[in-house]
């Protein structure tokens, strides 16, 4: 079945510093790819979509200059958070749809992403 | 945009009790309902989901009732058992041509008493 991986799983960084995140379909290729923040004991909120061989398209409040989406190729999506401070540490996911499915996706296991 | 509202936000039931979980919609555009449960540190895992095209949808113990003229939508889960304490979210995704993303509603944490 699908699969959709994230890595790495958990970082740790400074304040300041740039972590990039990378998800990627493993079985299948996707041109659309979601990322999602969850803080602690919240919902899942949208932060951008990623479209492959475009530019990303971001949800309102979002800084598209501080959460940087790369989709490289039909299987990889980065996202990277510059200048990463304490109130970016969170839960991130990506998420991927089905192949021959315009609504159904499958999650990433998510990247725990703490900031000192 | 779409905007989805989760009703209660915690909710505990006794085990072998039914659990219902109740969600509305802003987007009468909006056409695929997914609910997921989640784990501690884990991904959303789908466990049902239903399309506007059908008022009902039953998968064993689990059961989704959409009912789109009032935009509302609810997951019953019946014969609860311990391995049912998580936190579940619904949603709702409107088709276009191309993918479309999925908002999450804010969430039940729910837990089943022995």
């Amino acid at each position: 079945g699908a699969v959709v991986s994230q890595h790495p799983s958990w970082v740790i960084c400074k304040s300041g510093t740039s972590v990039k995140i990378e998800c990627r379909s493993l079985d299948f290729q996707a041109t659309t790819m979601f990322w999602y923040r969850q803080f602690p004991k919240q919902s899942l909120m949208l932060m951008a979509t990623s479209n492959e061989g475009s530019k990303a398209t971001y949800e309102q409040g979002v800084e598209k200059d501080k959460f940087l989406i790369n989709h490289a190729s039909l299987t990889l999506s980065t996202l990277t958070v510059t200048s990463a401070h304490p109130e970016d540490s969170s839960f991130y996911i990506c998420s991927a749809p089905l192949p021959n499915s315009y609504n159904e996706q499958f999650f990433g296991p998510g990247t725990r992403l703490t900031v000192l | 945009g779409e905007n989805v509202e989760q009703h209660p936000s915690t909710l505990s039931v006794q085990e072998g009790d039914s659990a219902v979980i109740k969600c509305t919609y802003s987007d009468s555009a909006s056409n695929y309902f997914p609910w997921y449960k989640q784990e501690l540190g884990k991904r959303p895992q789908l466990i049902i989901d239903i399309r506007s095209n059908v008022g009902e949808k039953k998968d064993q113990r689990i059961a989704v009732t959409l009912n789109k003229t009032a935009k509302h939508f609810s997951l019953h889960i019946t014969e609860t058992q311990p391995e049912d304490s998580a936190v579940y979210f619904c949603a709702a995704s409107a088709t276009d041509s191309s993918a479309s993303k999925i908002i999450f509603g804010s969430g039940t944490r729910l837990s089943i008493r022995p």
